[in-house]
């Protein structure tokens, strides 16, 4: 159980453009999912929090005119990255939370040229 | 001071021994602590979690939690290739998985 859906897992595109990330759970229901950023040879960074039906809590230094998410339903939540520099090139993972710790995506890797 | 410290490593230690990852924190309020896998260019996998201080065993794994010492390790028995990957520890302020803080994670390295 606890499986989590994230496409695409790479995607490479030109500066100033608009990306967007999936991330569904496939086999069960949470109201709350997290963004998170990874950068080389670095750790998780929390992006936001997303709560389903709501508007996402952004960190403290994330644009949340940047990076746009959208959680219409318990199972589904997308970011956008919007007019994208190679600086947001990172590894991008969603994460469902349950009681016994996340659910990770399997992370998409965006490169910006 | 990072709020969850952890040694960069690498640590290496030869097929079939115990290897020892420690994990810091600096918040007292920290209810819930995890312990995640992730190999090279994927995400990370939940190893085990722990609420109550002493140990918790999982098969080869086992998780030690000392909450006045502000300590956390996973112990890893018979140590096999397989488990060569980045080890990151995660801190959560409540019981069920919300906002965790996580550490910058220790590379292990599991040689033949």
């Amino acid at each position: 159980g606890a499986v989590v859906s994230q496409h695409p897992s790479w995607v490479i595109c030109k500066s100033g453009t608009s990306v967007k990330i999936e991330c569904r759970s496939l086999d069960f229901q949470a109201t709350t999912m997290f963004w998170y950023r990874q950068f080389p040879k670095q750790s998780l960074m929390l992006m936001a929090t997303s709560n389903e039906g709501s508007k996402a809590t952004y960190e403290q230094g994330v644009e949340k005119d940047k990076f746009l998410i959208n959680h219409a339903s318990l199972t589904l939540s997308t970011l956008t990255v919007t007019s994208a520099h190679p600086e947001d090139s990172s590894f991008y993972i969603c994460v469902w939370g349950t009681a016994y710790g996340y659910t990770f995506g399997s992370g998409t890797r965006l490169t910006v040229v | 001071q990072k709020e969850v410290e952890q040694n960069s490593g690498p640590l290496s230690v030869p097929e079939g021994a115990i290897a020892s990852l420690n994990c810091t924190y600096s918040d007292r309020g920290s209810q819930s602590f995890f312990w995640y896998r992730q190999y090279s260019g994927k995400s990370p996998e939940l190893i085990m979690f722990i609420y109550s201080n002493g140990d918790k065993e999982d098969g080869r794994f086992t998780a030690q939690l000392n909450k006045a010492s502000q300590y956390v390790s996973l112990l890893i028995r018979d140590s096999q290739p397989s488990d060569s990957a980045t080890y990151l520890c995660a801190v959560n302020r409540n019981t069920n998985a919300g906002k965790s803080t996580f550490g910058d994670g220790t590379t292990l390295t599991v040689k033949p």
